[in-house]
């Protein structure tokens, strides 16, 4: 069936250092694609999403590209800052249907 | 706007018992999704209504979780009797439409923690 493969956590980084967390999917079709981020003790929140091959989805200086070829969408950031110590989500949803799939979550914290 | 409501935020309650959740969506949203996320993992669709018909129930253990939402507004979810391993974090969503579509999003509430003892 389709699922999310995300990377294990925690990952600690200093602030201002460069973050990637990897996701890979499996589907039988072309999923949409989302990272979600739940800060401590908040609601999941949509943080970026892209709906088709070779979509950048960007928000709040994070980055994810579609890639079908690998079947990924890995998130970036260029320079963390303490804010964004969080536990973060990659998802996908198939087109024919309207249920998010969820990865198991990666826990990022940053020190300052 | 106000955004998805549930209450309570915490539970706790021995096994067999029963206990119930509560979530009211954002204002006009037609779709409800409740989520169940056990620690370490991430959620799991449980029901999925559409006003008040239920679209999608196909995770939903139905010898001890029911779920309604009448008038097709707030919904509750309902475990009878709890297991163990029915601790997790129980997260209701909406979304504007059906949920299907690259504009339509599920907005998530803050969650309902159960541990059962």
């Amino acid at each position: 069936g389709d699922s999310v493969t995300q990377m294990e956590g925690p990952v600690t980084l200093s602030e201002e250092a460069f973050l990637t967390i990897n996701c890979t999917y499996t589907a039988t079709g072309y999923p949409s694609l989302f990272w979600y981020v739940q800060y401590p003790g908040e609601g999941l929140q949509l943080l970026l999403k892209a709906t088709k091959a070779d979509d950048k989805g960007s928000n709040k200086g994070f980055e994810a590209t579609y890639r079908k070829e690998t079947t990924s969408f890995h998130l970036e950031k260029g320079s963390v800052q303490v804010s964004d110590s969080a536990v973060y989500f990659c998802a996908l949803r198939m087109d024919s249907s309207y249920k998010l799939i969820f990865g198991s979550g990666t826990r990022l914290l940053v020190r300052p | 706007e106000a955004g998805v409501a549930q209450s309570p935020r915490y539970k706790i309650i021995e096994k067999r018992q029963s206990v119930a959740f509560w979530c009211n969506p954002i204002s006009g949203h037609a779709t409800l999704y409740w989520y169940q996320q056990i620690l370490g993992q991430g959620p799991k669709l449980l029901i999925q209504f559409q006003n008040n018909g239920v679209v999608d129930d196909s995770q939903l253990p139905k010898d001890r979780f029911s779920a309604e939402r009448l008038k097709g507004v707030d919904s509750t979810l309902k475990i009878q009797p709890a297991k163990l391993e029915d601790s997790a974090v129980y997260l209701c969503a909406s979304s504007l439409g059906a949920g299907w579509g690259s504009t339509d999003t599920q907005y998530f509430g803050p969650g309902t923690r159960l541990t059962v003892l």
